[in-house]
């Protein structure tokens, strides 16, 4: 099965500054991707995926992800963070319907 | 969206019985459903795969034998804790693909499980 690593266990910005978190997956061959984000006692939230065709995905709250398939990346960005995307953030991948997720990034963003 | 409910939201129990969390999909029918278990801070790791009509399949590690998991129709699965103990304790999460097993899952909120 794959296995998913998230690089940046916590990460600490202020409010406008720009995020990028990382995700890696561990082998090759048709994946679909996903980055969901966790509120504060809420549920999992599905930010974006990527199936197939265009790598750079938009998804919702001004989140992008690019998916580098030469790189097992996808990594998630947002040009300006706000307050409230103070959350939990996975990233997750489905592998022959296998889905396994990153063990996450708590992403804290400063008034 | 597609909507998956979980019930019950928490649950507190005494060491030794047994609890039963459901997961149904509201608006669409789901041949495959998936059990996750969270513990505080950290991800989701997958427990087992619900499969409609006939058995689970497990991860390695997860015992069989202590969560009997039911998938008795198109909209519902079951996971029942046996004997729960104070380690059970956790947040269980269930989800269902709409569509077909490899598309997108749509995520219950989660039950709580305390065991005392």
């Amino acid at each position: 099965a794959q296995s998913v690593s998230q690089h940046n266990h916590h990460v600490i910005l202020s409010e406008a500054a720009s995020l990028e978190l990382g995700c890696n997956y561990s082998y090759g061959g048709t994946v679909n991707l996903f980055w969901y984000v966790q509120y504060p006692g809420q549920h999992l939230q599905l930010l974006l995926k990527y199936f197939s065709g265009d790598p750079l995905v938009k998804g919702i709250k001004g989140f992008e992800a690019e998916f580098i398939k030469s790189k097992f990346s996808f990594n998630l960005r947002k040009p300006s963070v706000q307050w409230s995307d103070t959350a939990e953030y996975f990233c997750a991948v489905m592998d022959n319907n296998d889905m396994r997720f990153g063990a996450g990034t708590r992403l804290t963003v400063k008034p | 969206g597609a909507v998956v409910s979980q019930h019950p939201s928490w649950v507190i129990c005494k060491s030794g019985t047994s609890v039963k969390i459901e997961c149904r999909s509201l608006d669409f029918q789901a041949t495959t459903m998936f059990w996750y278990r969270q513990f505080p801070k950290q991800s989701l790791m997958l427990m087992a795969t619900s499969n409609e009509g006939s058995k689970a399949t497990y991860e390695q590690g997860v015992e069989k034998d202590k969560f009997l998991i039911n998938h008795a129709s198109l909209t519902l699965s079951t996971l029942t804790v046996t004997s729960a103990h104070p380690e059970d304790s956790s947040f269980y999460i269930c989800s269902a693909p709409e569509g077909g097993p490899n598309n997108e899952q749509f995520f219950g909120p989660g039950t709580r499980l305390t065991v005392l």
